[in-house]
């Protein structure tokens, strides 16, 4: 089992609709949970970060965890073409090396 | 947010010589740096950890000796791709983690900008 799994999609949404990402962890011990955007041949760029179950918004972003479910997500309100790239979920496992694993993100292709 | 300088941003070198990447934290100290590769549509792949005045950790698969890595001082970390070879060509792409209030909360890893490798 990967450690972080993610839909690789394409996830096609319409312009002005919401996006959904979806992303399953199997460490139980990890604490710290994020978001990033890579567009093609960039690096990536942070988006958001959760630590505590629940929602986390920031402007068009909400982040969701449950840890119980192993369970985190990102909502994108009113897409963009912009926000077309793909999103990768990243996962800090537990213990003290405090690792950041990645898993095979989502492209997210927004239609105008 | 904080900022990671990685240079060169493009490398091209000669199948069997030596290339050194550098990643910088400009704006804060960074006890701890990663370094990853990333092939054509694959996700980031975490090659080691690198910490400030120690030897650097490797995963699993990642040969030490090919992939030399420095943390001389707390906003530097250096990769030196040794004896490059055609299938070293790859993005390589530093981060550096901000200090948090614990250890495990408050921390964000910020990435450089990426280097791209092509060994011909």
């Amino acid at each position: 089992q990967k450690e972080v799994e993610q839909n690789s999609g394409p996830l096609s949404v319409p312009e002005g609709a919401i996006a959904s990402l979806n992303c399953t962890y199997s460490d139980r011990g990890s604490q710290s949970f994020f978001w990033y955007r890579q567009y093609s041949g960039k690096s990536p760029e942070l988006i958001m970060s959760i630590y505590s179950n629940g929602d986390k918004e920031d402007g068009r972003f909400t982040a969701q965890l449950n840890k119980a479910s192993q369970y985190v997500s990102l909502l994108i309100r009113d897409s963009q073409p912009s926000d077309s790239a793909t999103y990768l979920c990243a996962v800090t496992l537990g213990g003290a090396t405090n690792k950041l694993i990645f898993g095979t993100g989502t492209l997210l292709a927004v239609q105008p | 947010g904080a900022v990671v300088s990685q240079h060169p941003s493009r490398v091209i070198c000669k199948s069997g010589t030596s290339v050194k990447i550098e990643c910088r934290s400009l704006d804060f100290q960074a006890t701890t740096m990663f370094w990853y590769r990333q092939f054509p549509k694959k996700s980031l792949m975490l090659m080691a950890t690198s910490n400030e005045g120690s030897k650097a950790t490797y995963e699993q698969g990642v040969e030490k000796d090919k992939f030399l890595i420095n943390h001389a001082s707390l906003t530097l970390s250096t990769l030196t791709v040794t004896s490059a070879h055609p299938e070293d060509s790859s993005f390589y792409i530093c981060s550096a983690r901000t200090p948090g209030q614990g250890e495990f909360w408050g921390n964000t890893i910020y990435f450089g900008e990426g280097s791209w490798l092509t060994v011909v």
